[in-house]
């Protein structure tokens, strides 16, 4: 059972192109982080967000955690090449009202921006 | 600053050989430490985590184990390598608590191939 739905699994664009990734669970986390990583290295946090309904901006990066935190979305607006490379969800569930500790990831979105 | 290392960072084995991965955190006391297995560019495994010496918790049974002899070093061993346990190897680490966001940062990775 995959606990943290991403979508789209791969995303092509051209620059200057405007998107949105999303990252989707039936579970409720007490935080959430989003990654990006390149081919060859270890993923790079973005964000974490961890209050429901959080906005936090990063650039031309904006990320959403939803009022129920159980999704969340990472939209960028006029996209660069070096916006390539896949971006990863991760969540940190809540059980009997703690933390559990360990993150479970997404898939991730494959993201390709052609100059 | 806090800082993690690998190596190494690519590897080749054969099939039976024994394998020693290292992870070492440098900058904090008393990290969470996890090991990740990642296929083909997409989403994490966790195999094992710890939150302190001599502390290992595995999340997947496998031909695998962990060792954690000093604070900040985390190691990746086995003793006969199968070729399913090729992939790309990441050491991740987060601040140690009890509860909270979990934010975890990660390692460069280990590349391995075993033929």
């Amino acid at each position: 059972t995959q606990l943290l739905e991403q979508s789209p699994q791969f995303l092509s664009i051209q620059e200057g192109e405007n998107l949105t990734v999303y990252c989707n669970s039936s579970s409720v986390f007490s935080s959430l982080q989003w990654y990006r990583q390149e081919p060859g290295e270890g993923p790079v946090l973005l964000v974490t967000v961890v209050t429901g309904g959080e906005v936090k901006k990063l650039k031309r990066l904006t990320f959403q955690f939803g009022d129920a935190r159980k999704d969340s979305s990472l939209h960028i607006t006029a996209a660069q090449p070096g916006d390539t490379g896949l971006y990863l969800c991760a969540g940190s569930r809540i059980i009997y009202g703690g933390s559990q500790g360990n993150l479970i990831f997404g898939k991730g979105t494959k993201l390709s921006v052609k100059p | 600053s806090q800082t993690i290392h690998q190596w190494p960072a690519t590897l080749v084995q054969p099939v039976g050989s024994p394998l020693s991965l290292e992870c070492t955190v440098e900058g904090t006391s008393n990290p969470n430490l996890y090991w990740y297995r990642q296929a083909a560019g997409r989403g994490l495994q966790l195999l094992f985590y710890s939150v302190g010496i001599g502390q290992i918790s595995s999340e997947v049974p496998q031909n695998l184990s962990a060792s954690r002899p000093q604070d900040r070093q985390f190691i990746l061993s086995s003793k006969k390598l199968l070729l399913s346990d090729s992939g790309f190897y990441l050491c991740a680490w987060s601040v140690g608590s009890s509860g909270g966001a979990d934010t975890q940062y990660f390692g460069p990775g280990t590349r391995l191939t075993v033929l």
